[in-house]
């Protein structure tokens, strides 16, 4: 079992609507996540942390956290295409011995017109 | 403020050249990290530092690859021979605290010929 587990998508969803990411993980030690965003020929870019259960909301981003479930999504309001891009998971996870951001593979949205 | 900086931003070689990446961090994160992205592999975290100090270096793929800080807005990434499957995207990142939020440099496209 991956350690973190995204959908590759791409998942597609129409301008105005509401596009639902999605991220599992195994380590029950987590506490902290993260969502980036990448889109194509750049790098990722950080736009949500979370810590705690339940939701935080930025902007047209909220990112949902359930640690006995182990998932955290992240749901973007009123989609545009410009939200077109790949949406990497991340958390802090102890691997071999060290804490370090563990990132799955990354869903890729598209926005269609 | 400015992020961190990568250079060169691409990078064309033959096979058996050495390739010299390069990094500087935001002023006062004290963490850096190397990752490497490809299509089949995703993010790859290669090397991490704290303080200047090489803490995890279990994702350096081999010898060929060897990294350094020698102060703390400076580091490298050499790849010496480089082989056309080190063709990739590396990233330097850099964080304030171990485990949490990282801030991704723009990266530098590696082609190996």
């Amino acid at each position: 079992q991956k350690e973190v587990e995204q959908n590759s998508g791409p998942l597609s969803v129409p301008e105005g609507a509401i596009a639902s990411l999605n991220c599992t993980y195994s380590d029950r030690g987590s506490q902290s996540f993260f969502w980036y965003r990448q889109y194509s020929g750049k790098s990722p870019e950080l736009i949500m942390s979370i810590y705690s259960n339940g939701d935080k909301e930025d902007g047209r981003f909220t990112a949902q956290l359930n640690k006995a479930s182990q998932y955290v999504s992240l749901l973007i309001r009123d989609s545009q295409p410009s939200d077109s891009a790949t949406y990497l998971c991340a958390l802090e996870g102890f691997s071999g011995g060290y804490n370090k951001l563990i990132f799955g593979a990354g869903t890729r949205l598209a926005v269609h017109p | 403020d400015a992020g961190v900086i990568q250079s060169p931003r691409h990078e064309v070689t033959e096979m058996g050249q050495e390739v010299t990446l390069r990094c500087k961090p935001i002023s006062g994160h004290d963490y850096l990290f190397w990752y490497r992205q490809t299509m089949m592999r995703g993010l790859e975290l290669l090397i991490y530092f704290n303080n200047n100090v090489p803490i995890d270096d279990s994702g350096m793929p081999e010898d060929r690859f060897s990294a350094k800080m020698p102060n703390a807005s400076f580091s490298t990434l050499k790849i010496q021979p480089s082989e056309p499957r080190d063709s990739a995207v590396y990233f330097c990142a850099s964080s304030l605290v171990e485990g949490r939020e990282q801030y991704f440099g723009p990266g530098t496209r590696l082609t190996v010929t």
